[in-house]
């Protein structure tokens, strides 16, 4: 049975920094792209950033860009996501969610997500 | 630019079915989609793939009551006999060359 289970969110004072990490279990983690979605109060879902399975890949939307660092340890079945300059726009559930290949692709399970606040 | 476009909202009566479109901008018609569903409360849930010439692709556990299909640059997720537990957000997603793409949602009340 595949399981995603975020961890690391939490209530962060603006321009703070923040790690989440999804630990994954139930399928081999190094043959598929893994992904960061999220879903502010009241809005959609937002794809936050996306890592290769092999991790030499990563992906970002411009709104995360430089700011968002998506990272993963095969050898520990562990996606990380390391935010920085965090903004009050930045408050949403993150989850975490497999890819259906190595590369950018649908993603076919998702975690119950970590909710980050970002306020003063 | 790759954009997933959803009506806002959708109802239909407890046991009827109903149609949710998910159409896909110019130039990208013969891009694939998935559909994922997210209950209140609850972590979203993939439903199913649906490729350009309308074949689809369900996730672990999908009812038969939810299918898919496609027309030029639409994307369809069909759900019959309708359930009170259908009553929930659904969102297309896609991809292309380092981009992920979601539609703006559809929220279904089930009446």
């Amino acid at each position: 049975e595949v399981q995603l289970l975020e961890s690391g969110g939490g209530l962060v004072q603006p321009g703070g920094s923040l790690t989440l990490s999804c630990a994954a279990s139930g399928f081999t983690f190094s043959s598929y792209a893994m992904n960061w979605v999220r879903q502010a109060p009241g809005k959609g879902l937002e794809w936050v950033s996306a890592i290769s399975g092999s991790g030499s890949s990563t992906y970002y939307p411009d709104s995360v860009k430089g700011r968002f660092t998506i990272s993963r340890d095969n050898s520990k079945n562990t996606l990380y996501l390391q935010m920085n300059s965090l903004r009050a726009e930045d408050t949403a559930v993150y989850y975490c969610a497999k890819g259906t290949a190595a590369g950018l692709a649908s993603f076919d399970y998702w975690g119950q997500g970590t909710l980050v606040t970002v306020s003063s | 630019q790759l954009v997933l476009t959803q009506s806002p909202s959708a109802s239909a009566s407890l046991g009827a079915s109903v149609k949710l479109t998910c159409t896909l901008s110019s130039g990208h018609s013969s891009y694939a989609i998935a559909w994922h569903q997210r209950q209140p409360e609850k972590g979203p849930r993939y439903l199913m793939k649906v490729n350009s010439d309308g074949s689809h692709s369900k996730g672990d556990g999908i009812p038969d009551r939810f299918s898919g299909s496609s027309s030029g640059a639409e994307r369809y997720l069909t759900i019959s006999s309708l359930q009170s537990e259908d009553e929930a957000d659904y969102y297309c997603q896609t991809w292309g060359t380092g981009i992920q793409v979601f539609g703006g949602g559809t929220k279904l009340s089930v009446l």
